[in-house]
């Protein structure tokens, strides 16, 4: 599999706002998932979108995704202290089965 | 969904020995994948450890430092063999659920924090 570029690599915003991150690819893909880390432990995952889907939603996620630009973004809204964490993207392609992953998106949510 | 206990949470180890860290799954499980996350960097996968065939290995990484095993469906240890500092990392046990081509869902272990001194 491929791994996606996040971006930007960190961000900062104020509890209530919306926070949104990028996803980059190179070459095509089945799906693409995304991923919250937590202070170092395990990933979890959040949500996965398919290649023929253009947007998904989960509770207070929003992820889109753009084949035509290879690239998908991950919106929180009203975000909480508790998003602070690290979110990863991971394209995955057809014919792999392992997940690689970014360099992420550190989110701090400030009370 | 999947439950993973991985053990140790955290060691700290001296420099020359190796370490075990063992990862028990609920439930049968075909993929499982260890990564390791060095101090303020994203994961990096070490092999992947499906049942009934050898671990495959990425690039940098090679058995006789990381061996795998894989005995059943549920179970799977990773061994740091002859540990220096540069190993010091938070590894991670991982396994796959899916339907289609490869993992449509990765289920994490809680990690193991080793230090090496």
């Amino acid at each position: 599999s491929q791994q996606g570029e996040e971006d930007p690599q960190a961000l900062s915003i104020q509890e209530g706002e919306n926070a949104t991150m990028n996803c980059s690819y190179k070459t095509s893909i089945n799906n693409l998932q995304w991923y919250r880390q937590n202070s170092g432990r395990g990933l979890v995952h959040l949500i996965l979108i398919r290649s023929n889907e253009r947007e998904k939603h989960s509770g207070r996620l929003r992820v889109t995704l753009d084949t035509s630009k290879k690239s998908s973004s991950l919106l929180i809204t009203a975000s909480r202290a508790a998003d602070t964490a690290s979110y990863f993207c991971a394209p995955v392609s057809g014919g792999y089965n392992k997940l690689i992953f970014g360099a992420g998106t550190r989110l701090a949510v400030h009370p | 969904s999947a439950v993973i206990s991985q053990k140790p949470s955290r060691d700290i180890c001296q420099r020359g020995t190796s370490l075990t860290i063992q990862c028990q799954v609920d439930s049968q499980v075909t993929m499982m994948f260890w990564y390791r996350q060095q101090p303020g960097q994203s994961l990096t996968l070490i092999a992947t450890a499906n049942q009934g065939s050898e671990a495959t290995y990425e690039s940098g990484f090679v058995i006789d430092k990381f061996p795998i095993s894989r005995p059943n469906l549920t179970f799977s240890t990773l061994t740091v063999s002859n540990m220096s500092p540069e190993d010091s990392s938070i590894y991670l046990c991982s396994v796959g659920a899916g339907l289609g081509e490869g993992p449509e869902k990765l289920f994490f272990g809680s990690g193991t924090q080793l230090s090496v001194l």
